[in-house]
């Protein structure tokens, strides 16, 4: 089964408008964590932002913020008042405790994001 | 500050040959991580290393080896290359007790585009 989801390959969306970006996950570990990674076309990772499975409030980071429902099992990550430069592919990950002490990550397929001017 | 450094940026290879993927952080991490990233698929772990001297298998390992030759170094050997290691590889770095960031915040490099021939 897959430990995360993203069941959007592709999104487009008009400039300034706001978008959120679908990710529902599956975990049996009470201690996780979920990131969101953005990757422009010249192909660098970006991490964005993060969600603790213990943290009360929804993360923000500037126009990112993350829409957490533990209950379902899913993060999505919203952009309010887009802009060209957010179009890009759009990564949902999940860390679990892994028996090494590092911390994995498990990806999602991602969703391209493309905005229209 | 360099981050995350890879060498080669891109590389065409013949079925059969073989070659290494170099990968150095300078950010004095513990964990090491390769992934590939092929369309459609996101980014699947190939091999990681928690700590200098130690590696393991992720969840793609197959064809592949991987050498953690002392904290800031770990590269990935393609024995016998073959058209299905044709992808963009990916270096990433991250601590996890690493101060003021999100537990297990990745770190990646800018990538490696293999085509097999």
């Amino acid at each position: 089964a897959q430990k995360i989801t993203q069941t959007q390959p592709g999104m487009f969306v008009q400039e300034k408008e706001a978008v959120t970006l679908d990710c529902t996950y599956d975990t049996s570990d009470p201690s996780y964590g979920l990131f969101w990674y953005k990757q422009p076309s010249s192909g660098e990772m970006i991490f964005l932002i993060y969600q603790g499975s213990y943290d009360q409030q929804n993360a923000t980071e500037g126009r990112y913020s993350l829409n957490f429902q533990k209950a379902r099992k899913s993060a999505n990550l919203v952009i309010s008042a887009s802009q060209l430069g957010d179009s890009a592919m759009y990564f949902c990950a999940m860390r679990e405790t892994s028996n090494f002490g590092n911390e994995k990550l498990t990806f999602g397929t991602g969703t391209r994001l493309t905005i229209i001017p | 500050n360099a981050g995350v450094t890879q060498t080669p940026k891109f590389q065409v290879l013949k079925t059969g040959q073989s070659m290494t993927l170099q990968c150095a952080q300078d950010m004095n991490h513990n964990s090491m991580y390769w992934y590939r990233q092929d369309p459609g698929m996101g980014l699947r772990l190939i091999y990681y290393s928690a700590s200098e001297g130690t590696t393991d298998k992720g969840e793609v390992p197959n064809g592949y080896n991987v050498s953690r030759l002392n904290k800031r170094e770990f590269s990935l050997r393609l024995e016998s290359a073959a058209p299905s290691q044709t992808s963009v590889y990916f270096c990433a770095s991250s601590e996890p007790l690493s101060g003021g960031l999100p537990l297990g915040t990745q770190y990646f490099g800018p990538g490696t585009r293999l085509t097999v021939l």
